[in-house]
């Protein structure tokens, strides 16, 4: 079946860095979701995406949709303590189904 | 988006009990998922829960484990049956927007099993 494979697996930064990370498929899909999710919570989405090659922010937040439509790349700009979290991507194909795949997560400390 | 809501939010069960979740949209809803996520792992589909019909389940998850009901567009519900230890997880209940194409979650049953 689909794996989504997601890097780094936990990022220690420190407040006021830049983060980036991103997520890759072996196949296509046709949707990317950005979610984030703090403990003892449910994830919540960030940013959707549904065009290869579209960039689009949400505050200090820009995900790109990758133009083989085999990734997708979230980037957080001056990162501050509440970004703490795992971040999660999630793909669908659309292919005759409306399930989403998600990615292993990436989880985000900042070092104080 | 939508407001969902979850009961129970937590609960520790014995070995062998079955536990209900129910999940409770705001707004009317064409799809709705139940998903497992294990301590420290990502989230599974367990199964999408149809309006008028029986529940599409994922491999490795089966009715007579997780049944699930979808009376009206509104409201599902997750059993968790003979629960054991390895149950123990955060379940989470998810809505598709017809035509929307995102997804959103509710803020999850953490399950624990002795």
């Amino acid at each position: 079946g689909q794996q989504l494979n997601q890097s780094p697996q936990s990022m220690f930064i420190q407040e006021g860095e830049d983060v980036s990370m991103n997520c890759t498929s072996s196949s296509i899909f046709n949707t990317w979701l950005w979610y984030k999710q703090d403990p003892g919570e449910g994830p919540v989405l960030l940013i959707a995406l549904y065009k290869a090659g579209e960039l689009t922010s949400n505050g200090r937040l820009t995900a790109q949709f990758g133009i083989t439509r085999k990734d997708s790349f979230l980037n957080i700009s001056a990162s501050i303590p509440s970004d703490v979290g795992i971040y999660f991507c999630a793909g669908r194909s659309n292919f005759g189904n409306e399930k989403l795949t998600f990615g292993t997560g990436t989880r985000l400390t900042i070092i104080p | 988006s939508a407001v969902i809501s979850q009961k129970p939010s937590r609960d520790i069960c014995q070995r062998g009990t079955s536990l209900t979740i129910q999940c409770q949209v705001d707004s009317q809803v064409t799809m709705m998922f139940w998903y497992r996520q294990q301590p420290g792992q990502s989230l599974t589909l367990i199964a999408t829960a149809n309006q008028g019909s029986e529940a599409t389940y994922e491999s490795g998850f089966v009715i007579d484990k997780f049944p699930i009901s979808r009376p009206n567009l509104t409201f599902s519900t997750l059993t968790v049956s003979n629960m054991s230890p390895e149950d123990s997880s955060i379940y989470l209940c998810s809505v598709d927007f017809s035509g929307k194409d995102t997804q959103y979650f509710g803020p999850g049953t953490r399950l624990t099993v002795l």
